[in-house]
C-alpha cells in the first residue's frame, strides 16, 4: 500500500460544478495535511493546509480530514478553467517527513 | 521575500557528464529538501537537510548522486556521471520547522528541467 494515495483521474467537471478530490493516508500518526496545485511546467504550490478534524474554508476551497478515516478531501466550489491543474495531496508523518501523493489531474470544461 | 531561487532552470548535457544544480532556499529556514519528479514516479524526496547537515537521504538514487549544504543560503545536487535516465524536473524547496506542525509547509522552487542526451 503507498504512503498516500490519490486518484490520479483525469476528473473532469464543468465550469461552476464542485471538484471533489480524495486522498488516503497509511501513518496513523501524520500530523500535517496539504493540498498543492501545480500548473504544467510549474512547481506546486500551497493552497491548503490542515491540521485538526473537521473542515477548514479559504475562499472557494474547502479542505475536510477525518483521521480516524484516514481521509483528507479538498472540495473546489464554483470551478473555473483556470482550477484545471494537478493537485497533490501531501502528508507530514510521524517521521519528520512529507510524503507526496501521485497528485490528481483536474480539467474544468468551460 | 524571493522565495526559493534555483539555477539553471534548464540543464541539457550528454551522457557521462557532471551536472550542478543550485538552490538558495527562503532566508529563515531551517529545512531543505531536493525533490526530483517524473511522470512515471511522481515527486521523489531525494534527501533533506536541516540546519545545513543532511538528515534523510535515502531517497538519493544511487552513488552517482549527491547534495551538499554548506551554508544556510545554498545547495547543490550534483550528478556525476549523468545518465539519460536522470532526466527529470529536480525541485528545491524549503521549510520553516518540521517539528511543528503549522510551521512544515514547504515552498518550492521553480525547478531545474535537466535532460541528458
Amino acid at each position: 500500500q503507498k504512503e498516500v494515495e490519490q486518484n490520479s483521474g483525469p476528473l473532469s467537471v464543468p465550469e461552476g460544478a464542485i471538484a471533489s478530490l480524495n486522498c488516503t493516508y497509511s501513518d496513523r500518526v501524520s500530523q500535517s495535511f496539504f493540498w498543492y496545485r501545480q500548473y504544467s511546467g510549474k512547481s506546486p504550490e500551497l493552497i491548503m493546509s490542515i491540521y485538526s478534524n473537521g473542515d477548514k474554508e479559504d475562499g472557494r476551497f474547502t479542505a475536510q480530514l477525518n483521521k480516524a478515516s484516514q481521509y483528507v478531501s479538498l472540495l473546489i466550489r464554483d470551478s473555473q478553467p483556470s482550477d484545471s491543474a494537478t493537485y497533490l495531496c501531501a502528508v507530514h508523518t510521524g517521521g519528520f517527513k512529507t510524503i507526496f501523493g501521485a497528485g490528481t489531474r483536474l480539467f474544468v470544461k468551460a | 521575500d524571493a522565495g526559493v531561487i534555483q539555477s539553471p532552470r534548464h540543464e541539457v548535457t550528454e551522457m557521462g557528464q557532471e551536472v550542478t544544480l543550485r538552490c538558495k532556499p527562503i532566508s529563515g529556514h531551517d529545512y531543505l529538501f531536493w525533490y526530483r519528479q517524473t511522470m512515471m514516479r511522481g515527486l521523489e524526496l531525494l534527501i533533506y537537510f536541516n540546519n545545513n547537515v543532511p538528515i534523510d537521504d535515502s531517497g538519493m538514487p544511487e552513488d552517482r548522486f549527491s547534495a551538499k549544504m554548506p551554508n544556510a543560503s545554498f545547495s547543490t545536487l550534483k550528478i556525476q556521471p549523468s545518465e539519460p535516465r536522470d532526466s527529470a524536473v529536480y525541485f528545491c524547496a524549503s521549510s520553516l520547522d518540521l517539528r511543528l506542525a503549522t510551521y512544515n509547509e514547504q515552498f518550492f522552487g521553480p525547478g531545474t528541467r535537466l535532460t541528458v542526451l
